[in-house]
C-alpha cells in the first residue's frame, strides 16, 4: 500500500523553527518529484515547495523563499521541510504530495496524485 | 505568479443535479490545469489533469474542459459523496498556484 505520512508539526513561537518529515512507503520514492502544500485554517490550498528526484533542483513559493528549505533522503524514503523564522501566517496543515508526470501527445503534465494526511503547524506566542 | 480565480466560491445543489465550476487563469496556461476534490480531514484527491484527462479510478460523471485561460469542471449528476470543496491548479509555471476553492454544499 502506498503511504505518505507527515510528522513534526506542533506549536512554535514566532521566529522559531520546525522540521517536517514525510515518510514514504509502497512506491519508488526516488522516481518522483515531491511537493509540500499547506492549508491555513478556513482557507484554501497553497503550494509551498517542490524538489526533484535527487534533490538537486528546488522551487519555493515567494512567501516562504529564504525561510523554508525542502530536502529529501532517498535512502530513507523521506521528504523534509525545514521551516525557519516562522510567522503567524505560516499556521496551517502541511501536506506532502507525490507528483508523477503524465505524457500526452509528447507533452508532459504533472499532478499531485498521492497526498499524506497532513501535519498541523501552529505559530503562536 | 499566475492568479487562478474560481467561480462560484460556493454552490448549493441537490443530488442528481448537473453542476459546473469555472476557473480562470491570469494568463494563458495552455492545458496545464488540474482539478482536485477536498473533503474535511481527508487528503485532497486529483480528479482531472491536463484540463480534460480523467484520473484513473475517478467516476465518469466528472469531466473537464478548456484551454488558455478559461476552464470548467462539470459533474453530470451529483452523488452524495461529491459534496466537498473543489480546487483548480495550474502547473504551467513553478508557482503551481491553486484557485481559492469552490465549496459544494447540499441544498
Amino acid at each position: 500500500e502506498v503511504q505518505l505520512v507527515e510528522s513534526g508539526g506542533g506549536l512554535v513561537q514566532p521566529g522559531g523553527s520546525l522540521r517536517l518529515s514525510c515518510a514514504v512507503s509502497g512506491l519508488t520514492f526516488s522516481s518522483y518529484w515531491m511537493h509540500w502544500v499547506r492549508q491555513a485554517p478556513g482557507k484554501g490550498l497553497v503550494w509551498v515547495s517542490r524538489i526533484n528526484y535527487d534533490g538537486n533542483s528546488t522551487n519555493y513559493a515567494g512567501s516562504v523563499k529564504g525561510r523554508f528549505t525542502i530536502s529529501r533522503d532517498n535512502a530513507k524514503n523521506t521528504l523534509y521541510l525545514q521551516m525557519n523564522s516562522l510567522r503567524a501566517e505560516d499556521t496551517a496543515v502541511y501536506y506532502c504530495a507525490r507528483a508523477p508526470y503524465y505524457e500526452i501527445s509528447g507533452y508532459y503534465f504533472d499532478a499531485f496524485d498521492i497526498w499524506g494526511q497532513g501535519t498541523m503547524v501552529t505559530v503562536s506566542s | 505568479d499566475i492568479q487562478m480565480t474560481q467561480s462560484p466560491s460556493s454552490l448549493s445543489a441537490s443530488v442528481g443535479d448537473r453542476v459546473t465550476i469555472t476557473c480562470r487563469a491570469g494568463q494563458s496556461i495552455a492545458n496545464y490545469l488540474n482539478w482536485y476534490q477536498h473533503k474535511p480531514g481527508r487528503a485532497p484527491k486529483v480528479l482531472i489533469y491536463a484540463a480534460s484527462t480523467l484520473q484513473s479510478g475517478v467516476p465518469s460523471r466528472f469531466s473537464g474542459t478548456g484551454s488558455g485561460t478559461d476552464f470548467t469542471l462539470t459533474i453530470s449528476s451529483l452523488q452524495p459523496e461529491d459534496f466537498a470543496t473543489y480546487y483548480c491548479q495550474q502547473t504551467y509555471s513553478t508557482s503551481y498556484s491553486f484557485g481559492q476553492g469552490t465549496k459544494l454544499e447540499i441544498k
